[in-house]
């Protein structure tokens, strides 16, 4: 089956950096990749997503990158804000099954 | 999107016993799941609810101690039976809201103690 990884565990930024989150995935079948977003105490928000078919997707200050012959993927968050400090998590699946496989989170910590 | 609750949204339990949590959208989906979350960790799928037959579930998970409902296509409902302390998770839905689209929806999850 899947198998998903992602780095960093842990990130902390100055507020207004840059933030980079790498996942890489096994299945080259997969073809469907969102990121989502945990707040402490809340369910994943899905905060954007991509399609094999794209190499690159972009809402505000936030992006995303694929890239299919190395299966890896990128989540950019640009000028960061402290309410951006949260749990990110990557996923992959086929989309005709939609079943999630997930990364096992980034914690990113934005200090004013 | 779609509005997903969840009930209860905590509840400590004593080990031995059984919890039945609820997930409730505020429209009809096509698909709906069920993950856990334990402590500090990521997100594991327990099964895929199917409405009008029996769950499918991953390795791992088997219907005895996780047993689902989906009697429409607005609700479900997921039983953890002859709980232990290592129940202790979150347990959250989700929904995918039609055929054509990849995008699923999470609820804000159950937060469950087993003492």
């Amino acid at each position: 089956g899947e198998n998903v990884e992602q780095h960093p565990s842990t990130l902390s930024v100055q507020e207004g950096d840059s933030a980079v989150i790498k996942c890489t995935y096994s299945d080259s079948a997969s073809n469907y990749f969102p990121w989502y977003k945990q707040e402490l105490g809340k369910g994943p928000q899905l905060i954007i997503d991509i399609r094999s078919n794209v190499g690159e997707k972009k809402d505000q200050r936030i992006a995303v990158t694929l890239n299919k012959t190395a299966k890896h993927f990128s989540l950019h968050i640009t000028e960061t804000q402290p309410e951006d400090s949260a749990v990110y998590f990557c996923a992959a699946t086929i989309y005709k099954y939609s079943t999630l496989t997930f990364g096992k989170g980034t914690m990113l910590l934005v200090s004013p | 999107s779609a509005v997903i609750s969840q009930k209860p949204s905590r509840d400590i339990c004593q080990r031995g016993t059984s919890l039945t949590i609820q997930c409730q959208v505020d429209s009809q989906v096509t698909m709906m799941f069920w993950y856990r979350q334990q402590p500090g960790q990521s997100l594991t799928l327990i099964a895929t609810a199917n409405q009008g037959s029996e769950a499918t579930y991953e390795s791992g998970f088997v219907i005895d101690k996780f047993p689902i409902s989906r009697p429409n296509l607005t609700f479900s409902t997921l039983t953890v039976s002859n709980m232990s302390p290592e129940d202790s998770s979150i347990y959250l839905c989700s929904v995918v809201i039609d055929s054509s689209s990849y995008e699923q929806y999470f609820g804000p999850g159950t937060r469950l103690t087993v003492t």
